[in-house]
């Protein structure tokens, strides 16, 4: 596609429910990162994709949250049991690789998520 | 411990001067630092890169300089306008190459019709 397509844009969930956050990159993007942004603060690095390597999971916050990327392209964020404290704008990018990141990541819009 | 920090409180300016923003890192080595756009309610927009090499970039009305010795890099916004209004963040990738950006907070800036 155009850009990077995130989905729901807004996603209200209750207490100890669980929610599956998705990303759509760029056709040809090899790198994929997942980031959460709580209001203000930074950006904080969850998880990253290249290729077929295994994920880079070091941002994860705890064991309630994984990820998958399918077939190199669409990827998954979940988050099991969400507490109040997994409400946040969670973010993800697209790059052409590793040396891509060099000429910047690309973002979706987010997904908005209110735990209730 | 290593940071990046930006000025937390917004910038105002008045349409036409020239914005600058300031971006100081502790405990890094960066390969390079780049600096984006948001706007509300959007994902980040990728605007310039310097490398640790590099004095100072430019792209139509923005430069942007990188000072090793410092540990800062400093954002410039001339002719501002009041589309220029964001939150600009600035993000650096750590000479150790684990091709993760780490980003700042960002600050907001405000031009002033």
């Amino acid at each position: 596609g155009a850009g990077v397509s995130q989905s729901p844009s807004n996603k209200v969930t209750e207490k100890g429910k669980d929610v599956e956050l998705r990303c759509d990159p760029i056709s040809g993007h090899t790198a994929l990162y997942w980031y959460r942004q709580s209001l203000g603060q930074g950006l904080e690095f969850l998880i990253y994709f290249q290729g077929n390597s295994a994920p880079d999971k070091s941002g994860l916050p705890s064991d309630r949250f994984s990820a998958e990327r399918t077939g190199g392209s669409v990827s998954t964020l979940t988050i099991q049991r969400t507490q109040q404290e997994d409400s946040a704008v969670y973010l993800c990018a697209s790059s052409f690789g590793s040396l891509g990141a060099a000429y910047g990541y690309t973002f979706g819009s987010g997904t908005r998520l209110t735990v209730v | 411990s290593q940071k990046i920090e930006q000025n937390s409180e917004a910038l105002n300016i008045q349409e036409g001067k020239t914005a600058t923003l300031t971006c100081n890192y502790t405990n890094y080595s960066p390969a390079y630092l780049q600096w984006y756009r948001q706007d509300p309610g959007r994902g980040p927009v990728f605007l310039l890169l310097i490398r640790e090499n590099e004095k100072e970039k430019r792209k139509e009305r923005l430069k942007v300089t990188f000072d090793t010795t410092l540990k800062q890099s400093l954002f410039h916004i001339t002719a501002s306008q009041p589309a220029d209004s964001a939150t600009y963040l600035c993000a650096l990738m750590p000479m150790n190459r684990d091709d993760k950006i780490i980003f700042g907070k960002g600050t907001r800036l405000h031009i002033l019709p």
